[in-house]
């Protein structure tokens, strides 16, 4: 497909499992970021990549969170230790250009 | 902190009217904006973007900017039920960042 592709796009797990959630962005489009989004709540941003340069980790909320993109594509968002309030929709967007982001449909995260 | 601010709403109006939605931002050097609508239980997409002042037309939607006094708006025109969403303003930052700062959205009522 042409868009932003996300999964898994519901993830259900047990407080203290790590998860993972996969984002391949639009083919071509060098910046990729992810943001979450609790019920009701505007778009938190979380970490950001450029092309090769180092990520911008400034939105993280904790050490639990990490993110890699491998090959310049394909991001992985890993969250060790869930708790409950990492319940939230995990957006991925890629760009081409600054500020228009093209999301994925998400991946809705509850934590048990 | 850099801030993005929207009237949370609900807005309502009927069908065929104009809905007029607000955005200031604190940024005084901010170069980029953006407008992006949100479905229910969907993913934000990109309707918008705007850099320079005055006003930008596309289809019944325009985004006017008024750096000046540091708002950017929307207008819907000929509102129709399908335009019912949240809309999200969207400021990118000066300088190397390429992250935007969004708003938390106006919600958008279009009533038959």
């Amino acid at each position: 497909g042409a868009g932003v592709s996300q999964s898994p796009s519901n993830k259900v797990t047990e407080k203290g499992k790590d998860v993972e959630l996969r984002c391949d962005p639009i083919s071509g489009h060098t910046a990729l970021y992810w943001y979450r989004q609790s019920l009701g709540q505007g778009l938190e941003f979380l970490i950001y990549f450029q092309g090769n340069s180092a990520p911008d980790k400034s939105g993280l909320p904790s050490d639990r969170f990490s993110a890699e993109r491998t090959g310049g594509s394909v991001s992985t968002l890993t969250i060790q230790r869930t708790q409950q309030e990492d319940s939230a929709v995990y957006l991925c967007a890629s760009s081409e250009l600054a500020g228009e982001l093209f999301f994925g449909e998400g991946s809705r995260l509850t934590v048990l | 902190q850099k801030e993005v601010e929207q009237n949370s709403g609900p807005l309502s109006v009927p069908e065929g009217a104009i809905a007029s939605l607000n955005c200031t931002y604190s940024d005084r050097v901010s170069q980029s904006f953006f407008w992006y609508r949100q479905y229910s239980g969907k993913s934000p997409e990109l309707i918008m973007s705007i850099y320079s002042n005055g006003d930008k037309e596309d289809g019944r939607f325009t985004a006017q900017l008024n750096k000046a006094s540091q708002y950017v708006s929307l207008l819907i025109r000929d509102s129709q039920p399908s335009d019912s969403a949240t809309y999200l303003c969207a400021v990118k930052p000066t300088g190397g960042s390429y992250i935007p700062t969004f708003g938390r959205g106006t919600s958008l009522i279009v009533h038959p």
